[in-house]
């Protein structure tokens, strides 16, 4: 069964270090998002991204974030500048047209020190 | 604006019982969907159950079943004959149309924290 992949698994930085988080969505999807989920918390919505441009962004994506779709199967997320509170699980998901479902991948965790 | 309010932040249940997760929604689109996710301690996102607004039968996957009601914007999930490998986070969602491009994003509880007793 297809499914969603992110790289890395875990990754550690330092404050103020540039991050790519990255995700290979299912193949015939064509809507991407990322959410985050500070530990212990909910998970928050923070883009949608469709036909090379987002869609929608929530507060929490501010300048320091960006997304791309460098290429037909990979689709990142760059935090500028990390600071200590962007640590959290980062999830990556993918929508076929038409359907309901979203399907996350497994996440990378990441630990800002 | 959505809101989805799960009010049990933790729940102690003997293995083999049924198990009910609350979850109660608000949103003022005609047409929505709501889903339950279980997250183990692993931390994945574990699609479990979806109803839409229009559907006429609660879903049912297996050991869920999703307890709609919509006059009173609940979205109860049911698990039977829980086992052990149950223990988990389980966060109800809700889906909400923001743009016309059929694009969609998810809204979530703060979760229930399931812990099964052998």
């Amino acid at each position: 069964e297809p499914e969603v992949t992110q790289t890395p698994s875990h990754q550690v930085t330092q404050m103020g270090q540039e991050v790519i988080l990255r995700c290979v969505p299912i193949s015939n999807h064509l809507y991407f998002y990322w959410y985050r989920q500070i530990l212990g918390q909910k998970v928050e919505f923070l883009v949608s991204f469709y036909n090379n441009e987002i869609s929608e962004k929530s507060e929490i994506f501010d300048d320091q974030f960006s997304v791309e779709r460098p290429d037909g199967s990979n689709f990142t997320l760059k935090i500028r500048s990390t600071k200590l509170e962007d640590s959290a699980m980062y999830f990556c998901a993918s929508r076929v047209t038409g359907g309901w479902e979203q399907y996350f991948g497994p996440g990378t965790r990441l630990t800002v020190t | 604006a959505q809101k989805i309010t799960q009010t049990q932040p933790g729940m102690f249940v003997q293995e083999k019982e049924a198990v009910t997760l609350d979850c109660t929604y608000d949103t003022s689109d005609p047409s929505y969907g709501l889903f339950w996710y279980k997250q183990p301690s692993s931390g994945e996102m574990i699609f479990l159950i979806y109803q839409g607004s229009y559907d006429q039968q609660n879903a049912t996957e297996g050991r869920y079943s999703l307890n709609f009601q919509k006059a009173r914007k609940s979205a109860n999930l049911v698990i039977s004959a829980s086992q052990l490998g149950d223990s988990a986070m389980y966060f109800c969602a809700m889906r909400e149309l923001i743009s016309n491009f059929g694009n969609e994003k998810l809204t979530f509880g703060t979760g229930t924290r399931l812990t099964i007793i052998p």
